[in-house]
């Protein structure tokens, strides 16, 4: 079955450091990738996507690019700020068929990020 | 428009009583998701929900729990009796079959004594 695995958290940082949140992925053809935002107190919200092999998506000055050849969509931002700091979630809706919108979600990773 | 509404967005019950979460979807979604999200195991889907029909109900505990979707515009999780490890928040998300994203809501955190 699909499945996804995030790093380990929790990741601290200084603000303006550079960012990465590794994220592997299990399917079989072409899934679609995703990363959600959750901030404290709220629901997931998507933050990008990546739909085919060697898309990037990018929102927010995060960015991901989809790596077929190392099934990998790792989240980058080159700068974080103080309210970036949240949960963040890799997912992946799998390929053929009809899923009726379903995704299978990483177990998320914590960001805090320090003045 | 108004996102999903769930309600209450608090709950705190007794154990042995019984709890009804609700969930209005976006409305023109035919897709509804329910979520349980803990410290200890994150984010769990419970069952989804495709033109009002159930279609996977495989991540529902045990039977306590219950969910329905008497129509697209409407959905219900309900837990009877509670006990303290349904302690949790518990998401509603909704979306298109044919697109990617799901929209959830702002979640009812739900504590049992």
């Amino acid at each position: 079955g699909n499945s996804v695995t995030q790093m380990e958290g929790p990741v601290t940082l200084s603000e303006e450091a550079f960012l990465t949140i590794n994220c592997t992925y299990t399917a079989t053809g072409y899934p679609s990738l995703f990363w959600y935002v959750q901030y404290p107190g709220e629901g997931l919200q998507l933050l990008l996507k990546a739909t085919k092999a060697d898309d990037k998506g990018s929102n927010k000055g995060f960015e991901a690019t989809y790596r077929k050849e190392t099934t990998s969509f790792h989240l980058e931002k080159g700068s974080v700020q103080v309210s970036d700091s949240a949960v963040y979630f890799c997912a992946l809706k799998g390929a053929g068929g009809t899923s009726y919108g379903k995704l299978t979600f990483g177990q998320g990773t914590i960001l805090t990020v320090h003045p | 428009d108004a996102g999903v509404i769930q309600s209450p967005r608090h709950e705190v019950t007794e154990m042995g009583q019984e709890v009804t979460l609700r969930c209005k979807p976006i409305s023109g979604h035919n897709s509804l998701f329910w979520y349980r999200q803990t410290m200890m195991r994150g984010l769990e889907l419970l069952i989804y929900f495709n033109n009002n029909v159930p279609i996977d109900d495989s991540g529902m505990p045990e039977d306590r729990f219950s969910a329905k979707m008497p129509n697209a515009s409407f959905s219900t999780l309900k837990i009877q009796p509670s006990e303290p490890r349904d302690s949790a928040v518990y998401f509603c998300a909704s979306g298109l079959e044919h697109l990617y994203e799901q929209y959830f809501g702002p979640g009812t955190r739900l504590t049992v004594t």
